[in-house]
């Protein structure tokens, strides 16, 4: 079936340095992009979305990009701190009746201060 | 600010009895959904709903059952338990095509 995928499903970084986490879909008429953060216990967090008519949207110490030619989509996180560690999901959401969120299997972020 | 809440964070129930989880969502979204997450299995989709009384199967929805009376309320049912459902068990909501936001979770427990 379709799915989403993260390329890497552990990443381990230093306070201070900056992080990108990756995400290949694979669902070409997906049109909504979402990336959440887990932490150990707890639900999955919305940190910022994007659709499919931009390519690039800013948060506060986090951006997402989006380049659908390639169906690829990354996370960059600024100045990683020891409260961003968490597993990190992407999710598509087809823009089709009855349809839900695809997500992939997680990235886990490490920061080591 | 949206709220998800789901009933229990842990439970832990018998093999072969029914058990229920219960969802309820405050901003009036018409979709609603039950995932269960398993180390290494990602998020995976047992059933969801787009309205009041309307369900639709998702990927695994073997030995499960939903329910959805009110537009708040998505209960999930475990017909009788077994030890392979042993797993955090997922709420969460959504407008159309919008941004789905997570409950809480259950780690439901079957000895």
């Amino acid at each position: 079936g379709e799915s989403v995928g993260l390329h890497l499903p552990t990443l381990s970084v230093q306070e201070g340095d900056n992080s990108i986490i990756n995400c290949a879909y694979s669902n070409s008429a997906s049109d909504y992009f979402i990336w959440y953060k887990q932490e150990s216990g707890k639900g999955p967090q919305f940190i910022i979305d994007i659709r499919s008519n931009m390519d690039k949207r800013q948060g506060q110490r986090v951006t997402v990009l989006l380049n659908k030619t390639v169906k690829h989509l990354s996370l960059q996180i600024a100045a990683t701190q020891p409260g961003d560690s968490a597993v990190y999901f992407c999710a598509e959401s087809p823009y089709q009746a009855g349809t839900a969120l695809i997500f992939g299997k997680g990235t886990t972020l490490s920061v080591s201060s | 600010d949206v709220k998800v809440t789901q009933s229990s964070r842990y439970l832990v129930k018998r093999t072969g009895e029914k058990v229920f989880l219960e969802c309820v969502q405050d901003m009036d979204h018409e979709n609603m959904f039950w995932y269960r997450q398993d180390p290494g299995l990602g998020l995976r989709l047992i059933y969801f709903s787009y309205d009041v009384k309307m369900k639709e199967k998702g990927d695994i929805p073997e030995g499960y059952s939903v329910s959805r009376e009110k537009k708040e309320r998505f209960s999930l049912i475990l017909e009788s338990a077994s030890t392979n459902q042993t797993s955090m068990y997922l709420c969460a909501s959504s407008y159309w095509g919008g941004t789905a936001f997570f409950g809480q979770g259950t780690r439901l427990t079957v000895v």
